[in-house]
């Protein structure tokens, strides 16, 4: 069966400070991979997929990045925390095709203090 | 402006009781919708999907419906239970983009012994 992990679960850090999320995925190749932003009384937010090695879309313009180095693997990165960039990150892969569902990893709480 | 609105924001409920949850959406056209359940602190595990065909589809004690006409779906909970507490979220896959799902914000539901 396939399963994501996804870490660190809960994380403080500076303003200022570097950031790195990673997320893998198991029992599966080749996924589509997704990062969002979930806020409170909001939906979720696309920041990035990915459907390959390499291969990074963005959808918001923002201080973060990510990268995929492997193909079950993907980090969400940033050079210089902002206090905007508190939420909750959720990672998620998926199948190719409009049908198949969304596998959500168990997030990250991120503060910036 | 969100294309995915969700009604109401937030319900309690007593233990055994139903409940009907609503999203209405602008997504056209579309592929699919689908309702996720999302825990306290974890990521969203999907309940049901239904394409634009569908009318209704059936999970447990979880039933949607779809009326594509009027671009509404519910979520009915039958006999509910205390592990039913959890934020649901409607989610629309446009047609030909399964990238960019779009979110409803949730409706946080609260079953009391």
């Amino acid at each position: 069966s396939q399963t994501i992990h996804q870490w660190p679960a809960t994380l403080v850090q500076p303003v200022g400070s570097p950031l790195s999320l990673e997320c893998t995925v198991e029992g599966t190749s080749n996924p589509n991979l997704y990062w969002y932003r979930q806020a409170a009384g909001r939906g979720l937010q696309l920041l990035f997929y990915s459907v390959g090695i390499g291969q990074i879309s963005s959808e918001v313009p923002q201080n973060l990045s990510a990268s995929r180095p492997q193909d079950r693997q993907f980090i969400l990165s940033s050079k210089k925390l902002l206090l905007s960039d508190s939420g909750f990150y959720l990672c998620a892969w998926k199948r190719q095709g409009a049908n198949s569902p969304l596998h959500f990893g168990n997030g990250t709480r991120l503060t910036v203090t | 402006k969100n294309q995915v609105e969700q009604s109401p924001q937030s319900l309690i409920i007593l233990e055994g009781k139903n409940c009907t949850l609503q999203c209405n959406y602008t997504v056209s056209p579309f592929s699919n919708l689908r309702w996720y359940k999302q825990d306290t602190g974890r990521g969203p595990v999907s309940l049901t999907i239904m394409t634009f065909s569908e009318n209704t589809k059936s999970n447990g004690r979880y039933t949607a419906t779809l009326d594509a006409d009027t671009k509404q779906s519910s979520l009915h909970i039958t006999a509910s239970q205390l592990s039913d507490s959890a934020s649901y979220i409607c989610v629309v896959t446009p047609l030909g983009n399964d990238y960019k799902l779009s979110f409803g914000a949730g409706t946080t539901v609260t079953v009391r012994a």
